[in-house]
């Protein structure tokens, strides 16, 4: 049952570009949608997140748009840099939960420079 | 700045073997986590743990596993009888909020192989 769904297994993007990372849920009951980065041989770091009441949060380079009606997130990242190249994980707590916190099956970023 | 640490970061055992892995949580966080990521496969939920009992365990936590906070730093994931499919990266993680939000602080993973 896959909750959480992030259909690209990689992007790849030119240093100083947009880069467009993409995630679709099924549970409309979500309160929260977050996104995680993870670099190889460590753990997920969070990134972001936003509120389902919201449609937009940005934090520096670093926005997600929620469109509710189209269970659909995305993660933007402009200008994109190199140090960016990392997994990108799509999450959302399931809700009442006390942990558990349901995970897409990631995107890997390539920034070039 | 603080961090989650887990150790072993990575042990390979015999099928059958008892293993245990230890993380130690950010000293003011009061939730804590243990997730999973088999090779290939989505980040899974194990279980939540706060007061010094679980809040929250998913299908795969079976008889097999269990966790304890041993003293007030360590946090530790055991698996009693490891069987092939336990093979995984395992990751600890803490939390300071309620309600839970999804805003996790994680270790860097013990690679667990069973052979």
């Amino acid at each position: 049952d896959q909750q959480v769904k992030q259909n690209s297994p990689s992007l790849s993007v030119q240093e100083g570009r947009i880069s467009i990372l993409n995630c679709d849920y099924t549970n409309s009951m979500f309160d929260y949608f977050l996104w995680y980065k993870k670099y190889p041989a460590e753990g997920p770091t969070f990134l972001i997140s936003i509120s389902s009441i919201k449609d937009k949060n940005e934090d520096g380079r670093f926005t997600v748009f929620l469109n509710k009606s189209a269970k659909h997130l995305s993660l933007h990242i402009v200008p994109s840099q190199p140090g960016d190249s990392a997994v990108y994980f799509c999450a959302a707590p399931n809700r009442g939960s006390q942990g558990n916190l349901i995970f897409g099956k990631g995107t890997k970023l390539s920034v070039k420079p | 700045e603080p961090e989650v640490t887990q150790t072993p970061s990575h042990q390979v055992t015999q099928m059958g073997q008892e293993v245990i892995l230890r993380c130690v949580p950010i000293s003011n966080h009061l939730y804590f986590y243990w997730y999973r990521q088999i090779l290939g496969q989505k980040v899974e939920f194990l279980v939540s743990f706060y007061n010094n009992e679980i809040s929250e365990k998913s299908e795969i936590f079976d008889d097999q596993f269990s966790v304890e906070r041993p003293d007030g730093s360590n946090f530790t994931l055991k698996i009693r009888s490891t069987k092939l499919e336990d093979s995984a990266m395992y990751f600890c993680a803490s939390s300071s909020q309620t309600p839970f939000t999804g805003e996790l602080f994680f270790g860097e993973g013990s690679r667990l192989t069973v052979l």
